[in-house]
């Protein structure tokens, strides 16, 4: 079965400092990932993904991630954290051969201080 | 750019209520999805259309149904509403095919409270 597992519930960073949010996934075929914000009372904004071109991906806001397959992870990054940045981001896989589906982790909040 | 809309974006309702959710997709995306966010949860994919199709189904429950129209909107109707169905209702679109690979992009939701 597919599945994500993001490794942090709640990620807390000072301003101008890095981001690294972690996410593990399993998958038996080659899966396209995603990562997506959540602001408060939002809707889901997609950041990045991932759909087996290059490892490294570039999206917006300053964030990227790198595709390891021997490691099953695609980390979230970001060189300097924004105030802005605060919310909710989410992990997400969608098993290419198996239907339309996207399957979220359980979310990591993170909160940036001043 | 155009986005997807949900309307409405807040519905209050009583238990064993009926409600009806409405989606717009991006204009020329042909794949609608629904997902049910609960406090503090994930979103879960609850069902999804392609082309006016049922092309997948997660854990929607038998009380709810839904459809996609001619115009691609599409409507989740809820009946016999219970407390556990209080959550934040999402819809998605994707632009292509029956959406193995392409992106799906996110409305604003739907909260509903059912009291």
């Amino acid at each position: 079965a597919q599945s994500v597992t993001q490794l942090d519930s709640h990620v807390s960073v000072s301003e101008g400092t890095p981001v690294l949010l972690r996410c593990n996934y399993s998958s038996s075929y080659s899966p396209s990932l995603f990562w997506y914000v959540q602001h408060p009372n939002k809707g889901l904004q997609l950041l990045l993904k991932y759909t087996s071109a290059a490892t490294l991906v570039k999206g917006i806001n300053g964030f990227e991630a790198e595709f390891k397959k021997s490691e099953t992870s695609f980390h979230l990054t970001k060189p300097s954290a924004h105030m802005s940045d605060a919310a909710e981001y989410f992990c997400v896989v969608r098993p290419n051969q198996a239907g339309t589906a996207l399957i979220f982790g359980k979310g990591t909040t993170l909160s940036v201080s001043s | 750019a155009a986005g997807v809309i949900q309307s409405p974006r807040h519905l209050i309702k009583e238990k064993r209520e009926t409600a009806t959710l409405k989606c717009y997709p991006i204009p020329r995306h042909d794949t609608v999805y629904w997902y049910q966010q609960g406090p503090g949860q994930d979103p879960q994919f609850l069902i999804s259309f392609y082309e006016k199709m049922q092309s997948d189904k997660g854990s929607i429950p038998d009380r709810f149904s839904a459809q996609q129209f001619s115009d691609y909107h599409s409507e989740l109707n809820m009946s016999s509403l219970e407390l556990g169905d209080s959550a934040l209702y999402f819809c998605a679109s994707s632009p292509v095919g029956r959406g193995y690979t392409d992106t799906q992009y996110f409305g604003p939701g739907t909260r509903l409270t059912v009291l």
